[in-house]
């Protein structure tokens, strides 16, 4: 089982569409989960931090359930600029050391 | 602007011929990382530099070297490029406070190809 996975779509939705991804995690050790979005040929950029209280920002929305290990991004009122890659990321210590785990993305596509 | 920055952006080697691969950063994070992404793959991590403390994944071969002289500059080194090597190379940056682990800010990547 992989350590981080994500439903690698591609999610084909017209504009104005509400959309949720999923990721899940297997260790439980993990401290601090991301939503990284990676345009195609680019480099990954910072969509939002996952509190655990859940966090919104704009047309976007993030929880983290740890009792079930995993986490959601929720886009609202989708954009044709939202075509992208999104990627979880869980990071955690683990003897010292700091362990950064990617999945492999979710891949959007939003159609006018 | 703070940024990272990576060069060569495009770089190409021949099979077993040793190329190095360079990253700078002017945001004064102390943890620089370095990624291999493949085409429609997760990036995975080669190994990371929290302040001069090198940290290898235990899964990264050792055909693959850093060198951090600095905390702005930091170079992957492949001894003997193979054709599997082909990729993206990521190097990214944190400000890290020990604890849980914070944003990371990538460069715009090193595209590696090995003839």
């Amino acid at each position: 089982r992989k350590e981080v996975e994500q439903d690698p779509g591609p999610f084909n939705v017209p504009e104005g569409a509400t959309v949720a991804f999923n990721c899940t995690y297997s260790n439980s050790a993990s401290q601090s989960f991301f939503w990284y979005r990676q345009d195609c040929r680019k480099e990954p950029k910072l969509l939002m931090s996952v509190y655990s209280s859940g966090n919104e920002d704009g047309r976007f929305t993030a929880q983290l359930n740890r009792a079930s290990q995993y986490i959601s991004l929720l886009i609202r009122d989708s954009k044709l600029s939202d075509s992208a890659t999104y990627l979880c990321v869980v990071n955690r210590r683990e003897a010292g050391r700091r362990a950064l785990t990617f999945g492999s993305g979710t891949r959007l596509q939003v159609q006018p | 602007d703070a940024m990272v920055i990576q060069n060569p952006r495009y770089q190409v080697t021949q099979f077993g011929k040793p190329v190095t691969l360079s990253c700078s950063q002017t945001l004064n994070h102390n943890v620089m990382y370095w990624y291999q992404q493949k085409s429609s793959q997760a990036p995975k991590l080669l190994f990371h530099y929290y302040d001069k403390d090198f940290n290898n994944e235990a899964d990264t071969p050792d055909n693959f070297q850093s060198r951090r002289p600095n905390t702005s500059f930091c170079f992957l080194d492949i001894r003997s490029p193979g054709l599997g090597d082909a990729a993206m190379y990521l190097c990214a940056t944190s400000r890290d406070s020990g604890l849980a682990g914070r944003e990371q800010f990538f460069g715009p990547g090193t595209r590696l190809t090995v003839l």
